[in-house]
């Protein structure tokens, strides 16, 4: 596609419900990046994939956290059992390859967890 | 352990004046530093990084290695600079980048 693509732009849920944030990355991309935003926190890395396998999951915050990708294209964020503190803007990224830094992001997930 | 520290949450000054955003950086080797710009309402982008040392709206940012900084400057604002900037910083084989809290301009008229 034209730019990274995520969906929802906006989701708000119910403390404990199961949430799935998705990102299309720029056909190509094989790096792909979740960043979450929180105000005054900046952007916290989550999680790279290199293709589909994820070489560095050390941001995920719990285990209630998880993300996939598929076919080195699309990946899935999914965050189990949500909590009033995983209020956030969910950013993804994609990159030409793994050191290649001009990252090109996308337009994020607000998610509000009430 | 990579850290990126921008000191100022908020930087407010006039058309015309000169601005300078601080980042400054903890890596114990040599370091790829970035500055990502968002403005309202938009996608966090790249606005220039240090291996190019290039200028781009009028922005430039050096590399000073002895004092672990990469100070973001533009010798005259401009209304439209008003955004939140993000400093980045990428280590030896690391590749993901470290991003600092960031700092919002607002360049008042």
């Amino acid at each position: 596609g034209a730019g990274v693509s995520q969906s929802p732009s906006n989701k708000v849920t119910e403390k404990g419900k199961d949430v799935e944030l998705r990102c299309d990355p720029i056909s190509g991309h094989t790096a792909l990046y979740w960043y979450r935003q929180s105000l005054g926190q900046g952007l916290e890395f989550l999680i790279y994939f290199q293709g589909n396998s994820a070489p560095d999951k050390s941001g995920l915050p719990s285990d209630r956290f998880s993300a996939e990708r598929t076919g080195g294209s699309v990946s899935t964020l999914t965050i189990q059992r949500t909590q009033q503190e995983d209020s956030a803007v969910y950013l993804c990224a994609s990159s030409p390859g793994a050191r290649n830094y001009g990252y090109t992001f996308g337009s994020g997930t607000r998610l509000t967890v009430v | 352990a990579q850290r990126v520290t921008q000191p100022e949450k908020l930087l407010s000054v006039f058309k015309g004046a000169p601005v300078e955003l601080k980042c400054n950086y903890s890596y114990s080797g040599s370091p790829e530093l970035f500055w990502y710009v968002q403005y309202s309402r938009q996608r966090l982008q790249l606005l220039l990084r240090h291996i190019s040392r290039e200028s781009i709206k009028g922005f430039t940012a050096d590399l000073n290695k002895g004092e672990t900084s990469f100070h973001l400057k533009k010798p005259f604002a401009q209304e439209e600079d008003s955004a939140m900037y993000y400093c980045a910083l990428v280590g030896g084989s690391n590749y993901k980048l470290t991003f600092g809290k960031g700092t919002l301009l607002t360049v008042n008229p």
